[in-house]
């Protein structure tokens, strides 16, 4: 079974500074993949980045860059630039194979002017 | 290129009735999974179609059952609700593939409150 644990509840941070968003994973498997969705109050989820077990390099797009570290697995989300629009609930989520989504309890994260 | 549609948007049902959410898939994909999502937690998976098969399941109990069509829309089918079934229901579409990266879409998802 898959595991996905985000410690961090709540998350502030001041417009155009940079924040880390914390997840680690548990998995008996080597292969799988990691993503991280942002859910806007509206409720959809917004695909975000992903990153592969075997990606030898931490996985960016745009702002948003995925600190990958296999030995502790943790797959942390880093948001360069925080904009007032990053203000949403951050979720972690792993995929085995090519099975489903298994999420944690997400983080919110408020972005102040 | 379609997104991910959902309806209705909200729904408000009392404890012991049946309710059906609906769903359209992102054109070009044949596969949609359903997640329940409670206030303040992550979604959890309820179940996935496949060519119209049932390919997986959460745990979540037989009164929770789904369909999908041949232009892969999908339902799915709560009976005898329960107060706790109050969530938001989220699908996801995606194309079956057999090696990740194993994207999906979501749609916007039905506010479902059981009264």
């Amino acid at each position: 079974a898959q595991k996905i644990t985000q410690t961090q509840p709540g998350m502030f941070v001041q417009e155009k500074e940079a924040v880390t968003l914390d997840c680690t994973y548990d998995t008996s498997d080597q292969s799988y993949g990691l993503f991280w969705y942002k859910q806007p109050s509206s409720g959809e989820m917004i695909f975000l980045i992903y990153q592969g077990s075997y990606d030898e390099q931490n996985a960016t797009e745009g702002r948003y860059s995925l600190n990958f570290q296999k030995a502790r697995k943790s797959a942390n989300l880093v948001i360069s630039a925080s904009q007032l629009g990053d203000s949403a609930m951050y979720f972690c989520a792993m995929s085995v194979g090519y099975s489903t989504l298994t999420f944690g309890k997400g983080t919110m994260l408020l972005v102040s002017p | 290129e379609t997104g991910v549609t959902q309806s209705p948007t909200h729904l408000i049902k009392t404890r012991g009735q049946q309710v059906t959410l609906r769903c359209s898939s992102q054109s070009g994909h044949n596969t949609v999974s359903w997640y329940q999502q409670a206030l303040g937690q992550g979604p959890q998976f309820i179940f996935q179609y496949y060519r119209e098969e049932e390919n997986g399941r959460g745990n979540f109990p037989p009164r929770f059952s789904g369909l999908q069509f041949p232009n892969y829309s999908s339902e799915l089918n709560v009976n005898a609700l329960e107060l706790d079934d109050s969530a938001l229901y989220l699908c996801a579409s995606s194309l079956w593939r057999t090696s990740l990266p194993y994207e999906q879409y979501f749609g916007p998802g039905t506010r479902l409150t059981v009264t």
